[in-house]
């Protein structure tokens, strides 16, 4: 069965750093989604991707957060200068559409730590 | 706007025992409703969804969830706990809007005991 893959499974980066975390969605969905996960409190969603441009973002994601499909294949959110509340689990999901019962596929997270 | 509230952060029941995780929905409009299973150290797996064709849904695993609008609740059952149980349940709306973006609850830690 196809999968939401993302690396990578675990990033330590120091405060004030970029990162760039990947996801390769399931290869015929258009729908792309970022959630995170800070630990013990529930899942959130950040951002949807769709035909090229987000579609919806939360409060959440601000300035210091973007998305992109450089490719085909590849979905990434970057964080430009890592806070230490920006560690967390992230999760991408991906969707063949976004219609009401249409579920979204989850990759198994990238943890996120930042020192 | 959506939201989702599951009742418990903890549930412990033995194995062979009935499991019950509850889940109550805000909606403005007819809800879709999911549930999500987290193994440790993995992503969430979808165990069912409700689409409005039936009011009571199957799922894998042996799971099942009755949508019940008059109680705005869609609470997750299995007749007998197994030990692989042992996981992180999620509940979760779709939002408003056109993105589909999912709005969950707390979640819920099944334990299961010998």
């Amino acid at each position: 069965e196809p999968e939401v893959t993302q690396t990578p499974s675990h990033q330590v980066t120091q405060m004030g750093q970029e990162v760039i975390l990947r996801c390769v969605p399931i290869s015929n969905h258009l729908y792309f989604y970022w959630y995170r996960q800070i630990l013990g409190q529930k899942v959130e969603f950040l951002v949807s991707f769709y035909n090229n441009e987000i579609s919806e973002k939360s409060e959440i994601f601000d300035d210091q957060f973007s998305v992109e499909r450089p490719d085909g294949s590849n979905f990434t959110l970057k964080i430009r200068s890592t806070k230490l509340e920006d560690s967390a689990m992230y999760f991408c999901a991906s969707s063949l559409g976004q219609g009401g019962n249409q579920p979204q596929h989850f990759g198994d997270g990238t943890r996120l730590s930042i020192l | 706007a959506q939201s989702v509230t599951q009742l418990g952060s903890h549930v412990s029941v033995s194995e062979g025992a009935l499991v019950l995780l509850r889940c109550n929905y805000s909606s403005s409009v007819p809800p879709y409703l999911f549930w999500y299973v987290q193994y440790p150290n993995q992503g969430l797996q979808l165990l069912l969804k409700y689409t409005s064709a039936a009011t009571l849904v199957k799922g894998i695993n042996g799971f099942e969830a009755e949508f019940k609008k008059s109680e705005t609740s869609f609470h997750l059952t299995k007749p007998s706990a197994h030990m692989s149980d042992a996981a992180e349940y999620f509940c979760a709306v779709r939002g408003s809007g056109n993105t589909g973006k999912l709005i969950f609850g707390q979640g819920t830690t099944l334990q299961v005991k010998p």
